[in-house]
């Protein structure tokens, strides 16, 4: 079963460094998305991406946030300037035109410290 | 998007069929339901996904009655793994690119 693969698994950043989430969706996949999840909270929409362009972002994805597909395969999300609350597991998903099914990887869980 | 109440918790027993109602009063006539289970640390799977009667699959079953305002995820004969937390969502399957707005799910924890 095709998977999307996230990395690293588990990030330790200072606060106010950037960090830089890496994600590689499933290679016949149109639709590529950023959510978090705080520690007990609900999992939250961040970004979707779609023909190398932001289709739609929440009141979250501010201007610390960026993405980019630097290559065919990548999908990264960038976060400027880290904080304490920025402390997630963030989830990288990834869907094909028409199936609303979609596919998520195991995320990376990010700590600022 | 049509908002959806679910229980919080249910407790279960291995070998048991395990039934989590959502209810979506607010269903849209574009609106399917999606329902997803989330293990701790893991991202969300998708499960199943329908838009009226009865939908099954080699996980599970989702039964919509003609109304749609709810919805019931049917989970035969559960085990020790399936404890996890399910999420039922609602919004239009016709557009791939929209995105998924998750609530509080249901813990299911499946005993001994």
């Amino acid at each position: 079963e095709p998977e999307v693969t996230q990395t690293p698994s588990h990030q330790v950043t200072q606060m106010g460094q950037e960090v830089i989430l890496r994600c590689v969706p499933i290679s016949n996949h149109l639709y590529f998305y950023w959510y978090r999840q705080i520690l007990g909270q609900k999992v939250e929409f961040l970004v979707s991406f779609y023909n190398n362009e932001i289709s739609e972002k929440s009141e979250i994805f501010d201007d610390q946030f960026s993405v980019e597909r630097p290559d065919g395969s990548n999908f990264t999300l960038k976060i400027r300037s880290t904080k304490l609350e920025d402390s997630a597991m963030y989830f990288c998903a990834s869907s094909w035109t028409g199936e609303y099914g979609y596919t998520f990887g195991s995320g990376t869980r990010l700590t600022v410290v | 998007l049509a908002k959806t109440t679910q229980p919080i918790s249910m407790d279960s027993y291995e070998g048991q069929e395990v039934n989590i109602t959502c209810s979506h009063n607010n269903i849209a006539t574009n609106d399917y339901i999606t329902w997803y289970q989330q293990f701790p640390s893991q991202g969300p799977r998708f499960i199943i996904q329908g838009y009226k009667t009865k939908v099954t699959n080699e996980v599970a079953s989702l039964f919509i009655p003609a109304d749609r305002k709810s919805s019931t995820l049917s989970l035969p004969r559960v085990s020790l793994s399936d404890t996890a937390v399910y999420y039922c969502l609602v919004g239009d399957g016709r557009n791939a690119g929209n995105m998924l707005t998750f609530g509080g799910g249901t813990r299911l924890m499946v005993k001994p």
